[in-house]
């Protein structure tokens, strides 16, 4: 059974621009959460979808954003970039069970010039 | 909100045992996971208390105490390549609603 897949792998922007990253979750898996990792502040949830609705959503500002497609594979946008939002952005995913474990991509790194 | 609380490092010799604790002030506390994550890789799940009490599983015990807020993940007969970080993460509400919140995890380095 393949894992959590995310594309791209690395990623380099420069300020004011917009990125578009992809996560396909574990098949049979309806359920996304996306992550952002940095040294500073670790793991920070951004938001989860589930059958294409957003559930829930950290503390993140508008320029972050997200979707979920009918085969549950989700994208997130960030747009106007800044230099701050160099992370290593983590997708997970899960059947949606109460209390069941996450299933984490290999994240795409994000660095912003 | 919630305040998760981890040492950012700690250092043990290989074939030892070291204990990584995590406190915690939540509401709504349905779990607590924590995960491993090498360098370069993705988190992967090592552990889930939801009832106090201690979880054995092989060299990788884990504590929960919910009235104290605090947890521990205890690792046995240490070996290089438990040289990671260790996330501890917290779950709120039920199915539907679910959230889980982590810890800005502990960097274990294994020395011989």
């Amino acid at each position: 059974k393949a894992g959590v897949t995310q594309t791209p792998r690395y990623l380099i922007k420069t300020r004011g621009q917009q990125v578009t990253l992809s996560c396909s979750p574990i098949s049979g898996h309806r359920s996304v959460s996306w992550y952002q990792q940095t040294p500073g502040q670790g793991l920070q949830f951004l938001f989860e979808y589930f059958s294409e609705t957003q559930r829930n959503k950290g503390n993140f500002p508008g320029r972050f954003s997200g979707r979920q497609f009918s085969n549950s594979r989700s994208e997130m946008n960030v747009s106007t970039l800044e230099l701050g939002d160099s992370a290593l952005y983590l997708c997970a995913s899960s059947v949606d069970r109460n209390n069941e474990k996450l299933f984490f991509g290999s994240g795409t790194q994000l660095s912003v010039l | 909100g919630q305040n998760i609380d981890q040492p950012t490092e700690m250092t043990a010799t290989e074939g030892a045992i070291v204990q990584i604790n995590c406190t915690y002030q939540t509401s709504g506390f349905n779990g607590l996971f924590w995960y491993q994550q090498h360098a370069g890789e993705a988190p992967t799940f090592l552990s889930y208390n939801v009832l106090d009490g201690l979880e054995e599983k092989g060299r990788f015990s884990s504590f929960l105490s919910r009235s104290k807020g605090y947890s521990y993940l205890l690792l046995k007969e240490l070996q290089m390549k438990d040289s990671a970080s260790y996330l501890c993460a917290v779950a709120r509400g039920g199915a539907g609603s679910y959230q889980l919140t982590f810890g800005k995890g502990t960097k274990l380095s294994v020395i011989p």
